[in-house]
């Protein structure tokens, strides 16, 4: 059974950083393509960005609002992903979730999220 | 960016009658490899999104038939063919075609 487990949100100051962390279990990870979406409170869904695998050249891609202030990354022998968020707004508090990709679409299975507020 | 828009919103249903929603996408979600990248998620409350559908009308590993997607080009359907209590949730269709990938604003499917 794949799982993906994230860790690492919480409160933060608008301004300051959080690094989130996913750890898959069930499915061998460096060969998944892996995405972050995250939910803001009572809204809809926003792609965040993704990372490919390491045979297809670990590239990211971001999406605009966090482009040049996130960054994602990964550790194969640690079965695990990262998102490294910087400059963090009010705008960026949401509920993340990290998302793999195992073959059929780049959103097969879903963690539970973590929430990030960002707030004084 | 390519928009996607869902309809209706909201869809209140009668337990055991059918559901459709309908997802609209400003271009087309062809890709250059032929395939077009067309997912349906569910949220049900509380909990995180899951796969139901991908690629248009692929039904995701443990999916009951009653979901069943249809479509191409732009236009795009989510069927739920005999709604169950367990289906109340909001659905989202997205695309994967084109960077960056975008979601509809979900549905609210309820029970009357």
């Amino acid at each position: 059974e794949v799982q993906l487990v994230e860790s690492g949100g919480g409160l933060v100051k608008p301004g300051g950083s959080l690094r989130l962390s996913c750890e898959v279990s069930g499915f061998t990870f460096s060969n998944a393509w892996m995405t972050w979406v995250r939910q803001a409170p009572g809204k809809g869904l926003e792609w965040v960005g993704r990372i490919k695998r390491k045979i297809d050249g670990e590239t990211t891609d971001y999406a605009a609002p966090v482009k040049g202030r996130f960054t994602i990354s990964r550790d194969d022998s640690k079965d695990t992903l990262y998102l490294q968020m910087n400059s963090l707004k009010t705008e960026d508090t949401a509920v993340y979730y990290c998302v793999i990709g195992v073959g059929l679409s780049e959103f097969d299975y879903w963690g539970q999220g973590t929430l990030v507020t960002v707030s004084s | 960016d390519i928009v996607m828009t869902q309809t209706p919103l909201s869809s209140p249903v009668t337990l055991g009658q059918p559901a459709s929603i309908s997802c609209r996408s400003s271009q087309s979600l062809v890709n250059g490899d032929g395939n077009t990248y067309l997912n349906w998620l569910q949220q049900r409350p509380g909990q995180p999104p899951r796969l139901l559908i991908y690629k248009i009308s692929n039904r995701f590993s443990g999916v009951p038939d009653r979901f069943s997607g249809s479509g191409a080009g732009t236009d795009f359907t989510l069927k739920i063919s005999r709604v169950e209590a367990e289906d109340v949730g909001v659905y989202y269709c997205m695309q994967g075609t084109q960077l960056p990938q975008t979601f509809g604003q979900g549905t609210r499917v309820e029970i009357k």
